[in-house]
């Protein structure tokens, strides 16, 4: 089980935030991903292997942990930033996702 | 460049089964499992299994175990997700998705299942 925190969060554009995800069991640190998700819209990966960004992302998203603990990090947000992201583990059967954590406008 | 074409939407009755196609393209089928996660309305993504294109290995999430079939046809690079027994539960945007690393980011468009009565 992956558990996400917070579950909402109120932000402004300029803003740093960190996400968190905690696993119920150790996750080898190489099948640990994170995705971004917009209404309407298939999740979009940001990072795979915990800390690696995926083709495209910007370097103000970035990954970091190991075992249970593994965070997300958006330097700085932009306008484009604010969607629902999801932690994901490939490292183990089943695979599971996150449940979420919504970032919104203040 | 990659590409996963998922079949379109579908509405089901209470009951009845519905088959999902995936199509790649733009890579080696066999060199890459495929993921299937479904989305219901609202909520979150749920993963529900996966499948080795390579030699059709499969493993499937506990909760869709016996209702959940997936397959794979090499020879047209296609995935397939075939979900029997449909409930109003079911109702949701089902996703194939390339497995995994760096290759996660590459997802089928998604297909609505609509079950009603």
């Amino acid at each position: 089980v992956l558990t996400q925190s917070p579950g909402t969060l109120s932000l402004s554009p300029g803003e740093r935030v960190t996400l968190s995800c905690r696993a119920s069991q150790s996750v080898g640190i190489s099948y640990f991903a994170w995705y971004q998700q917009k209404p309407g819209q298939a999740p979009r990966l940001l990072i795979y292997g915990a800390s690696n960004r995926a083709t495209g992302i910007p370097d103000r998203f970035s990954g970091s942990g190991s075992g249970t603990d593994f965070t997300l990090t958006n330097s700085r947000l932009e306008p484009e930033d604010f969607a629902v992201y999801y932690c994901h583990q490939y490292g183990r059967f089943p695979y599971t996702f996150g449940q979420g954590t919504k970032l919104e406008i203040k | 460049q990659v590409q996963l074409l998922q079949s379109g939407a579908e509405v089901k009755k209470l009951g009845a089964s519905v088959k999902v196609s995936c199509k790649a393209s733009g890579y080696t089928f066999t060199d890459f499992s495929i993921s299937w996660v479904r989305q219901a309305p609202g909520q979150g993504l749920e993963w529900m299994g996966w499948i080795s294109a390579y030699n059709s290995n499969t493993k499937y999430a506990q909760k869709f175990q016996g209702r959940v079939a997936l397959t794979t046809d090499a020879s047209t690079s296609t995935a397939y997700m075939d979900l029997r027994s449909l409930s109003s539960d079911d109702t949701a945007i089902y996703y194939c998705a390339r497995c995994c690393g760096p290759y996660g980011g590459d997802w089928g468009q998604g297909t609505l299942i609509t079950v009603s009565s």
